[in-house]
């Protein structure tokens, strides 16, 4: 079975710029999830999709967005780029209809860098 | 609110020696814990789970044990290798707070031969 796949694995933009990242996650998962990862702040959640819907938040403004296609795809959206954002962006997929236990098993991310 | 505090590293090792990253968690609810391990240029690896309260979780020589008493999930091995050289990640599920993840700052663990 293939892993979660995320697209694109490099990328540079500029401040004021938009980006949008991809996930493909593991066949038969509907829930999708996204990280923050930065050397200052960590691991940080950023949000969850399940069947097409935003489940759940975290703290992070609304410059970030994200959506959930019909396939469990999911894409995640970050406008008005700042310098802060530079950052491994981490997708993890899960089985999870409901809450606690199941594992997320997450993609090899997308190191976003902004100059 | 749900947090994880992991033993800060670098801790290096050499090859054989005995690990342990300590972990500790405050969670409302029952949580269900978490490692992760990263090797550099990856994601995140599931390592081990367990669920509830004196469940032992293991995977390739690792093991952890779910202590509700002390709220604690330490990391053990008996003998690492140099292939063990990565960041490990203790994490946490709350009842109350969906299908997110809560990590810890992550350990780095350096082995040498």
């Amino acid at each position: 079975k293939a892993g979660v796949t995320q697209t694109p694995r490099y990328l540079i933009k500029t401040r004021g710029q938009q980006v949008t990242l991809s996930c493909s996650p593991i066949s038969g998962h509907r829930s999708v999830s996204w990280y923050q990862q930065t050397p200052g702040q960590g691991l940080q959640f950023l949000f969850e999709y399940f069947s097409e819907t935003q489940r759940n938040k975290g703290n992070f403004p609304g410059r970030f967005s994200g959506r959930q296609f019909s396939n469990s795809r999911s894409e995640m959206n970050v406008s008005t780029l700042e310098l802060g954002d530079s950052a491994l962006y981490l997708c993890a997929s899960s089985l999870a209809a409901t809450e606690l236990s199941y594992e997320q098993y997450f993609g090899p991310g997308t190191r976003l860098t902004v100059t | 609110g749900n947090s994880v505090t992991q033993m800060e590293g670098p801790v290096t090792l050499s090859e054989e020696a005995f690990l342990t990253i300590n972990c500790t968690y405050t969670a409302t609810g029952y949580p269900s814990l978490f490692w992760y391990v990263q090797y550099p240029g990856e994601g995140l690896q599931l390592l081990l789970k367990a669920t509830k309260a004196d469940d032992k979780g293991s995977n390739k020589g690792f093991e952890a044990t779910y202590r509700k008493e002390t709220t604690s999930f330490h990391l053990e091995k008996g003998s690492v290798q140099v292939s063990d050289s990565a960041v490990y990640f203790c994490a946490l599920i709350s009842p109350n707070a969906g299908n997110m993840l809560t990590f810890g700052g992550g350990t780095r663990l350096m082995v040498k031969p």
